[in-house]
C-alpha cells in the first residue's frame, strides 16, 4: 500500500464552480498535512498547512483533515481560472531524527472561463 | 532575497556523460532536498542534508551523488547519464524556524533530457 495516494485526474470545471481534491495516506503516525500549488513549469509553493483534524480556512481555499480515516481534502471555492495548476497533498513524517515530505502524484486541475 | 535558484534550466545529455545541477539558497536554511519529478508520477526525494557536511540518501538516489560544503550550496551530480534521468529537477530548502517547521521552498526547477 502506498503512503499516499491521491487522484491524478485531470480535473476540469468552469469557472465559478466548488473544486474539492482529496489524498489518503496508509501511517497513522503521519503529523503535518500540506497542500502545495505548482504552476506549469514552475516549483511547488505551499498553500495551505494543517496539523490537527478538522478545517483550516485561507480566503477561498479550505484544507480539511480527518485522521480517523486517515483522509485529507482541499476545496476551493469560486474557482478562477487562475487556480488552473496542479495541486499536491503533502504529508510529513519523521525519520532519524530529520523530516522529509511525501507527496501526492498531484491532480491537475483547469478552470475554464 | 532570491530563495532557491537552480542552474542551469535546461540542458540535453548524451547516454554516458556526467553533469552538475546547482542549487543555492540565501535563506540560511540547514534543511535541502534533491527531487525529481516524472510526469505524473509526483515528486520523489533524490538526497537531502540537514547541515553543512551531513547528507543521506532518499527514496531514489543510484546514479546521483550530492556534496554540502556550505549552507548555501547544494549540488547533484550525475555521473554516466542514462534516459532513465530524463526529469525535471527540483532542489528545496526548509525553515526549522518557527511554526511550521515543515514549509519547504522550492527552485524553478531544470529540466534534463538525456539521449
Amino acid at each position: 500500500q502506498k503512503e499516499v495516494e491521491q487522484d491524478p485526474g485531470p480535473l476540469s470545471v468552469p469557472e465559478g464552480a466548488i473544486v474539492s481534491l482529496n489524498c489518503t495516506y496508509s501511517n497513522s503516525a503521519f503529523q503535518y498535512f500540506m497542500w502545495y500549488r505548482q504552476y506549469s513549469r514552475k516549483g511547488p509553493e505551499l498553500l495551505m498547512y494543517t496539523y490537527s483534524s478538522g478545517n483550516k480556512e485561507d480566503g477561498r481555499f479550505t484544507a480539511q483533515v480527518d485522521k480517523s480515516s486517515k483522509y485529507i481534502s482541499l476545496f476551493i471555492r469560486d474557482s478562477q481560472p487562475s487556480d488552473s495548476a496542479t495541486y499536491l497533498c503533502a504529508i510529513s513524517r519523521a525519520q532519524g531524527g530529520s523530516e522529509k515530505l511525501v507527496f501526492g502524484k498531484g491532480t491537475k486541475l483547469t478552470v475554464n472561463p | 532575497n532570491a530563495g532557491v535558484t537552480q542552474t542551469p534550466k535546461f540542458r540535453i545529455l548524451k547516454i554516458g556523460q556526467s553533469m552538475t545541477l546547482q542549487c543555492t539558497q540565501d535563506m540560511n536554511h540547514n534543511y535541502m532536498y534533491w527531487y525529481r519529478q516524472d510526469p505524473g508520477m509526483g515528486l520523489k526525494l533524490i538526497y537531502y542534508s540537514v547541515g553543512a557536511g551531513i547528507t543521506d540518501k532518499g527514496e531514489v538516489p543510484n546514479g546521483y551523488n550530492v556534496s554540502r560544503s556550505t549552507t548555501e550550496d547544494f549540488p547533484l551530480r550525475l555521473e554516466l547519464a542514462a534516459p532513465s534521468q530524463t526529469s525535471v529537477y527540483f532542489c528545496a530548502s526548509r525553515d526549522t524556524s518557527g511554526g511550521r517547521a515543515d514549509t519547504q521552498y522550492f527552485g524553478p526547477g531544470t529540466r534534463l533530457t538525456v539521449l
